[in-house]
């Protein structure tokens, strides 16, 4: 049982947009901010987001971030076949004084 | 070019022990904390360890405490987990990864080496 909770899979078409849900609690997302990662199958994760909605330069600007309250989400709009991967969040959390991350979201392009 | 490569995964018995090691280079290692992060077979990313730059703060997961130490030599730029009375359940990859210096959180992460704890 993962302590940040996204929801185990999500779909779309080429060119659709996608959203994937990320939610926490006060000592994680409701007190730092929140980063997201890609992990295409056989590889290491890569940073996608980080610091709630700033992308890493070579990320596309397809990809965007946003954080409210105890929850955060990653949009990716104008969908590729490329952008078939899992995701996952992260943030701090101040009671565990460790990393959490989410269960991950297998995004599957139609 | 930023590389961070892990080596020391293997087949161990459960109750046995295995060190890792992470080479860092391409940055000035001893500028960044480092993280141990895992990842069992068809699962998700669990978060191991943390060390700060100089070794003088460290965080365990729950999972691990009492287990796993996180070791760090600035001079040789390399990152370790010693791993004792390994059980079935620490069956993973394991990832070394950096913290960055300009955000909280993980920037970079190695290719992995796994673990198995089999008998």
């Amino acid at each position: 049982q993962s302590v940040l909770t996204q929801p185990p899979s999500a779909s779309g078409t080429p060119g659709q947009r996608v959203t994937i849900s990320c939610s926490g609690s006060s000592s994680n997302i409701g007190s730092n901010s929140v980063n997201w990662y890609q992990q295409l199958p056989g590889t290491a994760p890569k940073l996608v987001i980080y610091s709630n909605n700033q992308r890493p330069s070579g990320v596309p600007d397809r990809f965007s971030g946003s954080k409210s309250g105890t929850s955060a989400s990653l949009a990716i709009s104008g969908l590729q076949s490329e952008d078939e991967a899992d995701y996952y969040c992260a943030a701090w959390d101040d009671s565990l004084n460790g990393w959490v991350f989410g269960g991950g979201t297998k995004l599957t392009v139609l | 070019e930023v590389q961070l490569v892990e080596s020391g995964g293997g087949l161990v018995q459960p109750g046995g022990s295995l060190r890792l090691s992470c080479a860092a280079s391409g940055f000035t290692f001893s500028s960044y904390s480092m993280n141990w992060v895992r990842q069992a077979p068809g699962k998700g990313l669990e978060w191991v360890s943390y060390i700060s730059t100089s070794g003088s703060t460290i965080y365990y997961a729950d999972s691990v405490k009492g287990r796993f130490t996180i070791s760090r030599d600035n001079a040789k730029n390399s990152l370790y987990l010693q791993m004792n009375s390994l059980r079935d359940d620490d069956t993973a990859v394991y990832y070394c990864a950096r913290s960055s210096s300009s955000f909280a959180g993980v920037d970079y992460w190695g290719q992995g080496t796994l673990v198995t704890v089999s008998s």
